[in-house]
């Protein structure tokens, strides 16, 4: 079956850094989303790695390793306001998005 | 940017009664939307594809006959809710494809159903 796996929460402190891991089994594979859902809103497009490696865009990064059916989003210099849920959701063989629960990420002062 | 909206933002309902929920590209034309509904502390879970001009395609376990989508126009899809019930209750979101490529999908806000 498919299947994405994140933690389910994770807390780091203001202005530090934190990497939020997802692991994935898909039917094929065309791609790899991260998104950011504030508590009540709908999901926002943080990034998209189809490609190995690491996509830089300012504070957040995206990784990819297709091989080991990983991906992390990496984000720094933590604000109170990243305080939020990060999706990880795979794209499979037939275009469709499989999501994960979601990663809830506390920031303490 | 591009904007996708939807109406209402919340509404409660009694059981028994529908409920329509509007999703709109506001800058670009869609032709396919998809709606999703997501449950508290849970992911969120496809319900269908929406395509202009032709049947939606329902996943599996959702009842079409419950959800009634319509994409009438490019910028322009309905899901109504029939017969409601409190098992109904939960968090409706829609999303568009803006372009060809998977990653160029946009969410509206969502809307918040309530069943009393």
């Amino acid at each position: 079956g498919q299947n994405i796996d994140q933690p389910t929460e994770m807390t780091a402190t203001e202005g530090a850094i934190v990497q939020i891991n997802c692991t994935y089994q898909t039917s094929g594979f065309n791609g790899l989303f991260w998104y950011q859902q504030h508590a009540g809103e709908a999901p926002t497009f943080l990034s998209y790695n189809v490609l190995d490696g690491l996509e830089e865009k300012g504070r957040f990064s995206s990784f990819l390793s297709r091989s080991k059916g990983y991906s992390y989003l990496l984000l720094k210099e933590l604000q109170m306001k990243d305080s939020a849920s990060y999706l990880c959701a795979a794209l499979d063989s037939n275009y469709q998005l499989i999501w994960g629960a979601g990663t809830k990420l506390i920031i303490k002062p | 940017g591009a904007v996708v909206s939807q109406h209402p933002s919340w509404v409660i309902c009694k059981s028994g009664t529908s409920v329509k929920i509007e999703c709109r590209s506001l800058d670009f034309q869609a032709t396919t939307m998809f709606w999703y509904r997501q449950f508290p502390k849970q992911s969120l879970m496809l319900m269908a594809t929406s395509n202009e001009g032709s049947k939606a395609t329902y996943e599996q376990g959702v009842e079409k006959d419950k959800f009634l989508i319509n994409h009438a126009s490019l910028t322009l899809s309905t899901l109504t809710v029939t017969s409601a019930h409190p098992e109904d209750s939960s968090f409706y979101i829609c999303s568009a494809l803006h372009g060809r490529e998977p990653y160029e999908q946009y969410f509206g806000p969502g809307t918040r159903l309530t069943v009393t």
